[in-house]
């Protein structure tokens, strides 16, 4: 079974803080990963995409990924309030098969 | 604007009744995607397709069918409907980029299911 796993929280963060959220994954074959924002009520949404080791900034996020740990992280600085979400890590292999295996998903809550 | 949509938003049904939820986009990409989701699930995929006629069992396919007659559309049915399948159902699409790494999906508003 190809799995994604997160800590499904809820991870609490002070607004103006980093959060951390984390996911790892168990096929090797996996080569492109994703962080979806899914606010209560709503579809996902992309905020992130990464598919090389090393670090990926946008904004006020980076991703990180280490493919020999078999590990991916979303880094979020300067939390909002609006940033409280559950986020989604996803993984997909190349080759053809183009579905996304989601992990359980993490809650955020920043706190003013 | 390019969008993907669902109907109905809501729906109450009984247990034994047939269901289709509708999925219809413009993105006109090839691959279209089923999920359900549960509080401590996330997202699981239930069926998908990659074109037209093309269609593909995902983890939990069981008591639920799609059909791929056009590009835009992805029907899904559930025969004989269950309280197990009380979720909230997305649908997604998707198309392969350049670089063949960057399949993001785009999902549509969900479906909210319940089935007494």
């Amino acid at each position: 079974q190809k799995e994604v796993e997160q800590n499904s929280g809820p991870l609490s963060v002070p607004e103006g803080a980093i959060a951390s959220l984390n996911c790892t994954y168990s096929d090797r074959g996996s080569q492109s990963f994703f962080w979806y924002r899914q606010y209560s009520g709503k579809s996902p949404e992309l905020i992130m995409f990464i598919y090389s080791n090393g670090d990926k900034e946008d904004g006020r996020f980076t991703a990180q990924l280490n493919k020999a740990s078999q590990y991916v992280s979303l880094l979020i600085r300067d939390s909002q309030p609006s940033d409280s979400a559950t986020y989604l890590c996803a993984a997909s292999t190349w080759g053809g098969a183009q579905k996304l295996v989601f992990g359980q998903g993490t809650r955020l809550t920043i706190n003013p | 604007d390019a969008e993907i949509t669902q109907s109905p938003r809501h729906k109450i049904t009984e247990t034994g009744r047939q269901v289709t939820l509708a999925c219809h986009q413009t993105w006109n990409h090839n691959n279209m995607f089923w999920y359900r989701q549960d509080l401590g699930h996330g997202l699981r995929l239930i069926h998908y397709s990659y074109g037209v006629q093309d269609t593909n069992k995902g983890e939990v396919s069981d008591g639920y069918s799609v059909s791929r007659s056009n590009t835009e559309d992805l029907p899904l049915t559930l025969e004989s409907a269950a309280s197990s399948q009380t979720s909230v159902y997305f649908c997604a699409s998707s198309e392969v980029g350049l670089a063949g790494f960057y399949n993001e999906q785009f999902f549509g508003p969900g479906t909210r299911l319940t089935v007494l």
